[in-house]
């Protein structure tokens, strides 16, 4: 079965753009998960989705930041107004009922902001 | 501020050794600590993950160790090859908020 996809796998946009990053979710799960990752660390929590409603958004750096998830499934993260500071990894990951089920993970979306 | 502590930075062993990657955390909220894996270009994968409840879980040649008092846990790679090569995170969670470590970079040496 299919994993975890996220489009595009790179983005490359200007300083004051919009971009959206798109994360679908393996079938059936109910909870999904987008990170940040800067080079050199770890994947920092940004929002939890339970279904369609974000159940935590407490990671979102600010209010440039936004996610929806309309149908319970594929998800989009929208960046308003990049900065040069937004440049990184983005990771989607899905879990088939949350809490401490594993876990999945896409590859990530590239995002570089010049 | 870095809910969960990651040492060392790089990792180099021969083929063989023992790779040991250790954590530490503050929260005692956290109740379930995974560790992943991730190869460049990919997103990280699950290893292996303890609750605190019990102080060692292996699963193959991945073993935790967890010390609840310390407020610690570690990573040993048995037998390393040079296809574990990857760079490494810890992570902590309470409920579906997860902190993850700053990774370690693990070369294995043929």
């Amino acid at each position: 079965g299919a994993g975890v996809s996220q489009t595009p796998s790179n983005k490359v946009t200007e300083k004051g753009k919009y971009v959206e990053l798109r994360c679908d979710p393996i079938s059936g799960h109910t909870a999904l998960y987008w990170y940040r990752q800067s080079l050199g660390q770890g994947p920092e929590f940004l929002i939890y989705f339970q279904g369609t409603g974000a159940a935590d958004d407490s990671g979102l750096p600010n209010d440039r930041f936004f996610a929806v998830r309309p149908e319970g499934s594929v998800s989009t993260l929208k960046i308003q107004r990049t900065e040069r500071g937004d440049s990184a990894v983005y990771l989607c990951a899905s879990s088939l009922l949350g809490g401490a089920g594993e876990q999945f993970f896409g590859p990530g979306t590239r995002l570089t902001v010049l | 501020q870095q809910q969960v502590k990651q040492s060392p930075q790089s990792l180099i062993v021969q083929k063989g050794g023992i790779p040991i990657i250790n954590c530490a955390y503050e929260n005692t909220a956290f109740d379930y600590f995974p560790w992943y894996q991730q190869f460049p270009g990919k997103g990280p994968a699950l290893l292996i993950a303890i609750r605190p409840d019990v102080s060692e879980k292996k699963e193959g040649r991945f073993t935790i160790s967890f010390n609840k008092s310390a407020k610690q846990f570690s990573l040993h790679i048995m037998d390393s090859q040079p296809g574990d090569s990857a760079t490494y995170f810890c992570a902590a969670s309470s409920g579906n908020q997860f902190y993850f470590g700053t990774g370690t970079s693990l070369t294995v040496i043929p």
